[in-house]
This record gives structure tokens, C-alpha cells and sequence, in this order.
């Protein structure tokens, strides 16, 4: 079936430092991949949908300065957290949907816990 | 903004019973889905019910949709200490990229 991995799964950084979370399709093209953050004990919270080859579109509310989202090819998507604050720290989470698929059925990576100290 | 209600927000029972899980939703919708969260990881799809349909079933796993109602129910029957997890139900409307996740029930199983 398809598999999306998501690296690091933990990343500790320094306040004022930038973290860049990479989301791959291993074995399906995925023009769409989406960003989520999630507080612990908390549903989803959808940051952004990132289409291959085009800019991402935001959430109301995401500041995309603050978090960047590249989606180079139909198989990577990364997420970086500029210039990262204690605030930020959470558990970010990407999925993507097979472009050869009907159905808008997501596969998820396991998920980038990030702390900022 | 999340659309979804998830009923109860956490659930405790002994293994082999069985757990039912509720979800309701405002808008109208394509589909409805149900994925499985494990503590710390991603997402996993368990499965998914198309706007015309009633009832599905997979494995252990039944799921009811009534759109009059904007509800669906997922039945885990013969429950197991390996379901012990979080359970999110998804809508997404026709044409629209996204879905839309409930607030998710925590379940936990009790060997």
C-alpha cells in the first residue's frame, strides 16, 4: 500500500533556529500533500494543502512566513519552521493523496515531534 | 475550522466488548471517513463510507452513515488491548481537496 515517511520524527532545537520536516510519497505520486500540527490530547489542525509546482495554500491563521512550505516534486513536500519559538513546539504531522487514487483517502506519515528549547 | 463531533471523547471498556464510536458533522458531504491514531504516530485509514451509502463493514470494523441525521458510527466489535488508540472520523465535500476531522475519541481497552 502507500507509504509516506516523514523525517525526523523528533527534532530539539534552539529558540531562534529554523527545523525542516521532509515528507515523502515512497511509492506513489502525491500532488497534494497537506500539514497538519497537533497539540497533545487534540484533533488535527490543517496548516496548509501543498500542491506540486505551485505555492501552498494556508489556513487562516498560519502565518506562511513562519512556516514554509515547499512542494518541489510530486514525491517531496518539506515544511520548515522559521525562526522557531517554545510556542511552536508541537507534533506536526503530513499525509498525501495518491493521484491515481478515486478516492480522497490519506496516507499520513508517522509524524515530527519538535521541541523548541 | 473542524466540522466534526466525536461522541464520546473518551471510551474505556474490557477487551472483547464492544466499542461504538459516534460522529457528527455540519455541512453536507462526498464522503466520510474513519482513521486510527496510535499515541505519537500518524494517521492510519481504516475506512471509508461514500455520501450514498448506509452501512459498511470491514473486518471488525462497521460503520453506519445517516445523512438526515449527519451522523455516522463506527462499531468495533470483539474489542482487543491493540485498538486501544484514538479514533478521528473525516468528512471532505465534493471538489474540495481537504477533509475536515472530528475532535476524535480516545478508546482504551482494558485486557
Amino acid at each position: 500500500g502507500a507509504v509516506v515517511s516523514q523525517h525526523p520524527s523528533r527534532v530539539i532545537c534552539k529558540s531562534g533556529t529554523s527545523v525542516k520536516i521532509e515528507c515523502r510519497s515512497l511509492d506513489f505520486q502525491a500532488t497534494t500533500m497537506f500539514w497538519y500540527r497537533q497539540f497533545p490530547k487534540q484533533s488535527l489542525m490543517l496548516m496548509a494543502t501543498s500542491n506540486e509546482g505551485s505555492k501552498a495554500t494556508y489556513e487562516q491563521g498560519v502565518e506562511k512566513d513562519k512556516f514554509l512550505i515547499n512542494h518541489a516534486s510530486l514525491t517531496l513536500s518539506t515544511l520548515t519552521v522559521t525562526s522557531a519559538h517554545p510556542e511552536d513546539s508541537s507534533f506536526y504531522i503530513c499525509s498525501a493523496t495518491d493521484r491515481n487514487s478515486g478516492a480522497n483517502v490519506l496516507t499520513f506519515g508517522a509524524g515530527s515531534r519538535l521541541t523548541v528549547l | 475550522s473542524q466540522q466534526g463531533e466525536e461522541d464520546p471523547q473518551a471510551l474505556s471498556i474490557q477487551e472483547g466488548e464492544n466499542a461504538t464510536m459516534n460522529c457528527s458533522y455540519k455541512t453536507s458531504i462526498n464522503n466520510l471517513q474513519w482513521y486510527r491514531q496510535n499515541s505519537g504516530r500518524g494517521l492510519v485509514h481504516l475506512i471509508l463510507i461514500r455520501s450514498n451509502e448506509r452501512e459498511k463493514h470491514s473486518g471488525r470494523l462497521r460503520v453506519t452513515l445517516d445523512t438526515s441525521k449527519k451522523s455516522s458510527s463506527l462499531l468495533i466489535t470483539a474489542s482487543r488491548a491493540a485498538d486501544t488508540a484514538s479514533y478521528f472520523c473525516a468528512t471532505d465535500r465534493r471538489g474540495a481537496q481537504k477533509l475536515v476531522f472530528g475532535q476524535g475519541t480516545r478508546l482504551t481497552i482494558n485486557p
